[in-house]
């Protein structure tokens, strides 16, 4: 079976200190992993992607992510947050054959001036 | 280049009615999934349509229903509606079959049953 496990509902950092979101999945073939970042009213956007090439994805807005195949992780981080990063982020997983998406249940992400 | 639009923003039904919502895709994408979001979740995967047929569901009833027209804009019919269905429905288009592809969300449609 496929799910998507993130840590933590709510997480807090001050401007400037670094950004840790936490994603761990389950799978029974190779996964694509995803990232998406959703602002109020409005819609999901895409901040990166793995899909089993290089195991650090660069994304958009200084964001990357590392999968790690013996943790089944793939944690989101940015060295450095901004106040324009404050959203909900979503973690999302689709099997190798491609025919389900499976999102996390989101992370709210403050940041403090 | 316009991007993913839905109809209506929002819809007010009542339990058991019928509803339909609508999504045009982004020019020149192919495929157009569905996706559920109720209040403090994550988005839950409905369906996925690949040029006009559907490629893919998820854990949702039959009265969940879609169409994908040949300029591959697409709706999503709901049946006898519950309370549980009260929910933001996001439209997503990409270019190719399947899920791995980049997909590209609309803003959603707010659907409240009473």
């Amino acid at each position: 079976a496929q799910s998507v496990t993130q840590l933590g509902s709510h997480v807090s950092v001050s401007e400037g200190a670094l950004v840790l979101l936490r994603c761990n999945y389950s799978s029974s073939v190779p996964p694509y992993l995803f990232w998406y970042v959703q602002y109020p009213n409005q819609g999901l956007q895409l901040l990166l992607k793995y899909t089993s090439a290089a195991t650090l994805v660069k994304g958009i807005n200084g964001f990357e992510a590392e999968f790690k195949k013996s943790e089944t992780s793939f944690h989101l981080t940015k060295p450095s947050a901004h106040m324009s990063d404050a959203a909900e982020y979503f973690c999302a997983v689709t099997p190798g054959n491609f025919n389900k998406f499976y999102f996390g249940s989101g992370t709210k992400l403050n940041v403090k001036p | 280049e316009t991007g993913v639009t839905q109809s209506p923003t929002h819809l007010i039904k009542t339990r058991g009615q019928q509803v339909t919502l609508r999504c045009s895709s982004q020019s020149g994408h192919n495929t157009v999934s569905w996706y559920q979001q109720a209040l403090g979740q994550g988005p839950q995967f409905i369906f996925q349509y690949y040029r006009e047929e559907e490629n893919g569901r998820g854990n949702f009833p039959p009265r969940f229903s879609g169409l994908q027209f040949p300029n591959y804009s697409s709706e999503l019919n709901v049946n006898a509606l519950e309370l549980d269905d009260s929910a933001l429905y996001l439209c997503a288009s990409s270019l190719g079959q399947g899920l791995g592809n980049e997909q590209f969300f609309g803003p959603g449609t707010r659907l409240t049953v009473l």
